[in-house]
């Protein structure tokens, strides 16, 4: 059973700190590893990718790869008000857009 | 990425009734998938549709109760069969992009009273 956790919080940052997400996954061959970002009552949204270990940064985002640990996550610099939603993980283990998601993490932004 | 349109965007139906869901991709995609998110929770794959084939049904999922049609490589539509309270979820359908991110419509909010 290929299994991705996450912390299911909520958590909670102020405006302008730092907010880390950590998410673990089960299956040493998994290949692809995402952020969604889901906002109530909305889709998820894809806002980071990544393929091989170590770190990728876009904007705000990072994104960080383990394969060793089997561990991925997500910082988010500057935090805003608005960047609170729930912060899916997911990884793609066999190509092809065939994903398994995390519970996801309730990230909240007090400012 | 694509752009995919689904619809209804929300419906509220009778236990017992049907709701056939439909997903539309602005360009052609080989596979398409089937998502369920139950109320508080994360997504769960249902099938993946394929075109010309039948679709690939995840464990604990069932044709009879989920019948997928995918009758070219643009749109797939998602039946829920019989419904009962307990199918009341968002239903979401997906395509890759750039091999394997995916990206999702909009979702439909399913209420069963």
């Amino acid at each position: 059973q290929k299994e991705v956790e996450q912390n299911s919080g909520p958590l909670s940052v102020p405006e302008g700190a730092i907010a880390s997400l950590n998410c673990t996954y089960s299956d040493r061959g998994s290949q692809s590893f995402f952020w969604y970002r889901q906002y109530s009552g909305k889709s998820p949204e894809l806002i980071m990718s990544i393929y091989s270990n170590g770190d990728k940064e876009d904007g705000r985002f990072t994104a960080q790869l383990n394969k060793a640990s089997q561990y991925v996550s997500l910082l988010i610099r500057d935090s805003q008000p608005s960047d609170s939603a729930t912060y899916l993980c997911a990884v793609n283990y066999n190509q092809g857009g065939k994903l398994i998601f995390g519970q996801g993490t309730e990230l909240s932004v007090k400012p | 990425s694509a752009v995919i349109s689904q619809k209804p965007s929300r419906d509220i139906c009778q236990r017992g009734t049907s709701l056939t869901i439909q997903c539309q991709v602005d360009s052609q995609v080989t596979m398409m998938f089937w998502y369920r998110q139950q109320p508080g929770q994360s997504l769960t794959l249902i099938a993946t549709a394929n075109q010309g084939s039948e679709a690939t049904y995840e464990s604990g999922f069932v044709i009879d109760k989920f019948p997928i049609s995918r009758p070219n490589l643009t749109f797939s539509t998602l039946t829920v069969s019989n419904m009962s309270p307990e199918d009341s979820s968002i239903y979401l359908c997906s395509v890759p992009d750039r091999g394997t991110e995916a990206f999702f419509g909009q979702g439909t909010r399913l209420t069963v009273v």
